[in-house]
């Protein structure tokens, strides 16, 4: 089993609407749970982070927490165009230095 | 600042060549992370460390992988001999304590032939 499992995509979402991205990972010693984005070709970049249960909102992102579950999601609202790119969901060991990585969610905003 | 310098950001070579991928790191950044990124296997960690110490070689695939950093300001990840398989685009990343936000360079991307 990996450590930080996603669904691979692509995700089809329509503009304007809500994309709902998931992770889930397998270490429940896990401290910190991220969210970055990767544009084709450039490198990954943070947009989200959450620690504690529940939701935590940035602008148009929603990070959501169920450590009982071991589940992490992202929502984007209102969806543009330029949300289209890679998600790469990460997890911070029981130690908290060690940053493991999903394999991403690919997410295309269709106009 | 300038951000995470990596270098090369291209590399071809032939099998067995040594190859040597280089990596500067914010300045105050305390940790340095290398990760690997094919389509295949995503984005592994090989190596991290922390105050120039190496903390995890446990993702380093193979005895021909090294990893240095000699010091706050510079790591080498070395490969010798390389092998086609070894094809990736190799990030650099560094942070400040353990918050997690890693800030990666814009990658060296290698191809073994």
């Amino acid at each position: 089993q990996k450590e930080v499992e996603q669904n691979s995509g692509p995700l089809s979402v329509p503009e304007g609407a809500i994309a709902s991205l998931n992770c889930t990972y397998s270490d429940r010693g896990s401290q910190s749970f991220f969210w970055y984005r990767q544009y084709s070709g450039k490198s990954p970049e943070l947009i989200m982070f959450i620690y504690s249960n529940g939701d935590k909102e940035d602008g148009r992102f929603t990070a959501q927490l169920n450590k009982a579950s071991q589940y992490v999601s992202l929502l984007i609202r209102d969806s543009q165009p330029s949300d289209s790119a890679t998600y790469l969901c990460a997890v911070s060991d029981s130690s908290a230095s060690k940053i493991i990585f999903g394999s991403g969610t690919r997410l295309s905003i269709r106009p | 600042d300038a951000g995470v310098i990596q270098s090369p950001r291209h590399e071809v070579t032939e099998m067995g060549q040594e190859v040597t991928l280089r990596c500067k790191p914010i300045s105050g950044h305390d940790y340095l992370f290398w990760y690997r990124q094919t389509m295949m296997r995503g984005l592994e960690l090989l190596i991290y460390f922390n105050n120039n110490v190496p903390i995890d070689d446990s993702g380093m695939p193979e005895d021909r992988f090294s990893a240095k950093m000699p010091n706050a300001s510079f790591s080498t990840l070395k490969i010798q001999p390389s092998e086609p398989r070894d094809s990736a685009v190799y990030f650099c990343a560094s942070s400040v304590g353990t918050t997690g936000e890693l800030f990666f360079g814009e990658g060296s991307r290698l191809t073994v032939l």
